[in-house]
């Protein structure tokens, strides 16, 4: 059974610049999750999908967004790049909610110039 | 909100090696997962262990849920276990809280 796979590996992008990242979940599984990993501030949770519904955010701003598709599949995206930004984009995924064990994709890292 | 603390933030050792890695958590928890980070930046899971012990290999994790902290140990270490060891509970809101980690090397 094929992993959690994340899209594009690298990106690199300027201030200003807007970026899509997609994530599609282990077969079956129906939560995604997406989390923003930084030197400074460590590993912290952005949002959760289940069916096509968000149900946890966590305390970012307004221009990272994201969606879940009927197949499961998510897409994050953020607007308006900052330099700040620059991190490594871990999306995991687990078989109903995030109770049970999340399986994490390989990541995105986004650097911005 | 909970607080979770891991110990020590950095681990030197030789191969062969054993140690004890430490996750302190600062409230009751319905789930607990240790994750390997490896160089290239992927989590790998290693235990789901909300209570109780379990051994996997040369791995193997202790819980104590009502004394709020969890074990991670390796025994004969190898220089493939180098990376970030991260210990990560859900309380009630289903999302991961991961603690600050433990970086290990294991130098041959």
């Amino acid at each position: 059974k094929a992993g959690v796979t994340q899209t594009p590996r690298y990106l690199i992008k300027t201030r200003g610049q807007q970026v899509t990242l997609s994530c599609s979940p282990i077969s079956g599984h129906r939560s995604v999750s997406w989390y923003q990993q930084t030197p400074g501030q460590g590993l912290q949770f952005l949002f959760e999908y289940f069916s096509e519904t968000q149900r946890n955010k966590g305390n970012f701003p307004g221009r990272f967004s994201g969606r879940q598709f009927s197949n499961s599949r998510s897409e994050m995206n953020v607007s308006t790049l900052e330099l700040g930004d620059s991190a490594l984009y871990l999306c995991a995924s687990s078989l109903t909610v995030a109770k049970n064990i999340q399986y994490f994709g390989a990541g995105t890292r986004l650097s911005v110039l | 909100g909970i607080q979770v603390e891991q110990s020590p933030p950095d681990l030197i050792l030789q191969e062969g090696a054993n140690s004890t890695l430490r996750c302190n958590f600062s409230d009751s928890v319905n789930n607990l997962q240790w994750f390997h980070q490896n160089p290239w930046g992927q989590l790998i899971n290693l235990f789901y262990i909300p209570s109780g012990t379990k051994q996997n290999g040369r791995l193997s994790a202790t819980t104590v849920a009502t004394e709020r902290y969890s074990l991670l140990y390796i025994s004969s270490s190898q220089t493939t276990d180098s990376g970030v060891y991260f210990c990560a509970v859900v309380r009630s809101t289903d999302k991961l809280i991961f603690g600050t980690g433990t970086r290990l090397q294991v130098f041959p």
